[in-house]
């Protein structure tokens, strides 16, 4: 969807450091999602924002962090914490009015 | 964690063959149930969000339908076309909101053959 911006496309992340993955829309809905990809899995949700300066954890939060400071804006940051990060990201916001998920394009993110 | 469960995990179907598959979630604090297809490189899409028990939904070839009593739904496709070859995921949605907790199963991936 235009309206949702994921970035980077790729991301490489070294031992030990934390990365910061961006996802930024200008939709203006309250709602926006992490999710994690993994090959022959599906979606597993990281966390989830209903409003600014509130979130929750979703099913598999530990290694990740999150901050909604503002209404257009949910980076999600992949922690050293995280032990086996290598995975496909994506962020979704959800549309009241259309009550469904719209989704941004995705980060991939690697280990070096 | 919330099971929600999709079968079958994968299916290869020839063009014009009609093919359903599976979506099965808690039959408890129920809110609405998505479906999503995800075509390669690129987002998925919502198909449907259902909501009511017995509800039924079709888009072009597409049709699903609803029980939240016995915690299942079921997506159809009618005569099957390569455009069709995607991964189909449903999301159960609990809680008392519409955008709370949404849960995805592990996807069914259909491959149409010409």
């Amino acid at each position: 969807d235009g309206g949702i911006t994921q970035s980077p496309k790729y991301l490489f992340r070294k031992e030990g450091q934390n990365v910061t993955l961006s996802c930024e829309q200008n939709l203006n809905h309250d709602a926006m999602y992490w999710y994690r990809q993994d090959p022959g899995q599906g979606l597993r949700l990281i966390y989830y924002s209903q409003i600014v300066n509130d979130f929750q954890k979703g099913d598999i939060a530990e290694g990740y962090s999150v901050s909604r400071e503002k209404k257009e804006s949910f980076p999600l940051t992949v922690t050293s914490a995280q032990k086996n990060p290598t995975a496909f990201y994506l962020c979704a916001v959800y549309s009241a009015e259309n009550e469904k998920l719209f989704f941004g394009s995705g980060t991939q993110l690697s280990v070096l | 964690i919330l099971n929600v469960e999709q079968s079958p995990q994968s299916l290869h179907v020839q063009e014009g063959d009609s093919t359903n598959f599976t979506c099965s979630f808690p039959s408890s604090n129920f809110y609405a149930l998505h479906w999503y297809r995800w075509e390669t490189a690129k987002s998925p899409e919502a198909l449907f969000v259902m909501t009511l028990n017995g509800d039924e939904k079709k888009k072009g070839r597409i049709s699903a339908t609803l029980n939240t009593k016995e915690g299942y739904s079921y997506l159809y496709i009618k005569g099957s076309q390569p455009e069709d070859s995607a991964t189909y995921l449903c999301a159960f949605l609990s809680g008392g909101t519409s955008y709370g907790k949404l849960t995805f199963g592990q996807g069914t991936i259909l491959t149409v053959h010409p």
